[in-house]
């Protein structure tokens, strides 16, 4: 079945520390990719999204993503993480019915100060 | 411009009651979306809708149904709370999926619980 897959359930950082989430998902057309960010007590907002053209996206906030079609990737960068980074990340991608998008189980964030 | 507006933000149920989330959006999208968020599970589509008069099953349908008679609104309907049913609902909208420019519109969610 086609699905998406995020690694990392909880991670936490100190402040100024890189950081990557990572994102595959099982399809092998074109898709278009998806980062969707959720601050506490608020909605989901989206982050950045790839949809085609250049594999590394800039997003929002000192976010960037890169698209590797090879590994079916599309993992989530930050060279140096803030304590506001604090979230809850999903990748996701349009693989449910009716081309809906499918989100992975989410990544949360702690940055600590 | 409002966006996406839910209602109620916080719901308690007992078992076997039935209640209606309400979603309204006022940006003229065509798409509408119910989603359910669970711990560790990401969000799950539970049903969508391509325009007024149309809507389709998402990825967990059961227990739930949905209705789409004018563009603003697609309120879901819980005929029977289960306590499976807990959760954080999350109505959205959208722009074609196709279109470049597509990303969706989160309403703030609605968290329920069913004892």
């Amino acid at each position: 079945a086609q699905s998406v897959s995020q690694h990392n359930h909880h991670v936490i950082l100190s402040e100024a520390a890189s950081l990557e989430l990572g994102c595959n998902y099982s399809y092998g057309g074109t898709v278009n990719l998806f980062w969707y960010v959720q601050y506490p007590g608020q909605h989901l907002q989206l982050l950045l999204k790839y949809f085609s053209g250049d594999p590394l996206v800039k997003g929002i906030k000192g976010f960037e993503a890169e698209f590797i079609k090879s590994k079916f990737s599309f993992n989530l960068r930050k060279p140096s993480v803030q304590w506001s980074d604090t979230a809850e990340y999903f990748c996701a991608v349009p693989l449910g019915a009716g081309n809906m998008l499918t989100f992975g189980g989410g990544t949360r964030l702690m940055v600590k100060p | 411009n409002a966006g996406v507006t839910q209602t109620p933000k916080f719901r308690i149920l007992k078992i076997g009651q039935s209640m209606t989330l309400q979603c309204a959006q006022d940006m003229n999208h065509n798409y509408m979306y119910w989603y359910r968020q669970d711990p560790g599970m990401g969000l799950k589509l539970i049903y969508y809708s391509v325009g007024a008069g149309i809507t389709d099953k998402g990825e967990v349908p059961n227990g739930y149904n949905v209705s789409r008679s004018t563009t603003e609104d697609f309120p879901l309907r819980l005929e029977l709370a289960a306590p499976s049913q807990t959760s954080v609902y999350f109505c959205a909208s959208s722009t074609p999926p196709d279109h470049k420019a597509e990303k969706l519109f989160f309403g703030s969610g609605t968290q329920l619980s069913v004892l």
